[in-house]
């Protein structure tokens, strides 16, 4: 079974609010855990490192204000996009790595598709 | 990290094995071939990894080139469920657990 898992799988709000995403690590403590944005046809794009307990690190071009992370247990990132538009719809995907683990075989969550009306 | 190069897509049929081939000629020597795959609308999975030797598991092989400028993936009896876009990754320890995603290549296991 997943050991990495997300809520919601999918949702659809009007433009101008906000939308948070959940990625669980579910038997296992993540330090880190990262977030992916999919948009159709394409490749995963990394977005941001999410660490537990301090600020997340941001890869070139995201916006961190517009993208806010917090990881506030070691079993728990959020992802919230404030102020959706509908360029913001996308298929979003977090990964962790289990301890014990070699260094790059993450587990990755189900992803949430978001959709901007 | 090294470039990876992919074919686009390929095909096979149902029960045959699957050799999907990843060129990544910029390797250098403390960097890892990692394979994930995505199932339509999935988060990625990871499958297998190597350094130089070549490896197995239960979900395939992995076949280094000496040089390692190249590599295979084998899915030994490829099933209608192997259908995904498969990824080849070079990692190195600077990078660690950031995956850098190419285009990958599209299998389509046909009946």
């Amino acid at each position: 079974g997943a050991v990495v898992s997300q809520h919601p799988s999918w949702v659809i709000c009007k433009s101008g609010t906000s939308v948070k995403i959940e990625c669980r690590s579910l038997d296992f403590q993540a330090t880190t855990m990262f977030w992916y944005r999919q948009f159709p046809k394409q490749s995963l794009m990394l977005m941001a490192t999410s660490n537990e307990g301090s600020k997340a690190t941001y890869e070139q071009g995201v916006e961190k204000d517009k993208f806010l992370i917090n990881h506030a247990s070691l079993t728990l990132s959020t992802l919230t996009v404030t102020s959706a538009h509908p360029e913001d719809s996308s298929f979003y995907i977090c990964s962790a790595r289990s301890p014990g683990l070699t260094t790059g075989e993450l587990f990755f969550g189900e992803g949430s598709r978001l959709t901007v009306l | 990290d090294a470039k990876t190069t992919q074919p686009t897509s390929m095909d096979c049929a149902e029960g045959r094995a699957a050799n999907l081939p990843c060129n990544h000629s910029t390797i250098s020597g403390n960097e890892y071939v990692y394979w994930y795959r995505q199932i339509h609308s999935q988060g990625p999975q990871y499958i297998i990894h190597g350094l130089k030797n070549n490896e197995t598991n239960e979900m395939a092989s992995l076949i280094i080139t000496e040089d390692r400028k190249s590599s295979t993936l084998i899915l030994p009896h490829a099933t209608l469920r192997d259908t995904a876009v498969y990824y080849c990754i070079v990692i190195s320890g600077s990078s660690g657990d950031k995956l850098t995603f190419g285009t990958g290549t599209r299998l389509a296991v046909r009946p």
